[in-house]
């Protein structure tokens, strides 16, 4: 099992740009979220899912879209890039809302 | 949502036991609680989890009060590579959808 994946590990943008970071799970998981992480701030959740088709907003959505088509899939879309978005973004899955979640290792954004 | 409250950092001497606090005075019955840990940069990696027992794993011990309102996370024997930032987290069901709060965490620094 390759656990949870996230591409790519680091990008730049500019203001503006759009793009989409990849999250893929292979473990089967029905949760799935993202969360950012900026100096002192500690984890901050963007978005989740509960399963294939069922998405929410967590404490930070603006700015962020997401979609569940499949189990093992759940990518974040940046629709307009601003430098406030400059962040690590984890994406992160597991198998019920009691399990312990897995994380991936992240993917570094820097948008200039 | 249950939120946390944990010291910013603590220092442990390797081989001793370190005790890490966490306050939960909002929890309600059916909720969990967590301790993840994030070494440098990586993605932060589950440790141990319980509802009302204590409980204990090949990595830590969790003690959790018998009003469920604080829980200790204890490393029993420190080493160095156990230096990085421990979140503890309550798993919240608001409203039927569920989030995840990570708070700033406690920074713990094992020294020789």
């Amino acid at each position: 099992n390759a656990g949870v994946t996230q591409t790519p590990k680091f990008q730049v943008l500019k203001t503006g740009q759009s793009m989409t970071l990849q999250c893929a799970q292979d473990m089967n998981h029905e949760y799935m979220s993202w969360y950012r992480q900026d100096p002192g701030m500690g984890l901050r959740l963007i978005h989740y899912s509960v399963g294939a088709g069922i998405t929410d907003q967590g404490e930070v959505p603006n700015g962020y879209n997401v979609s569940r088509s499949t189990t093992e899939d759940f990518p974040l879309r940046l629709l307009s890039a601003a430098p406030s978005q400059t962040s690590v973004y984890f994406c992160a899955s597991s198998r019920s809302r009691v399990s312990p979640l897995h994380f991936g290792n992240g993917t570094r954004l820097t948008v200039t | 949502d249950a939120k946390t409250t944990q010291p910013p950092s603590m220092d442990c001497a390797e081989g001793r036991a370190a005790n890490l606090p966490c306050n939960h005075s909002t929890i309600s019955g059916n909720e969990y609680v967590y301790w993840y840990r994030q070494i440098h940069s990586q993605g932060p990696q589950y440790i141990i989890h319980g509802l009302k027992n204590n409980e204990t794993n090949e990595m830590a011990s969790l003690i959790i009060t018998e009003d469920r309102k604080s829980s200790t996370l204890i490393l029993p024997h420190a080493t160095l590579r156990d230096t990085a930032v421990y979140y503890c987290i309550v798993r919240s069901i608001q409203g039927g959808s569920e989030k995840l709060v990570f708070g700033k965490g406690t920074k713990l620094t094992v020294n020789p």
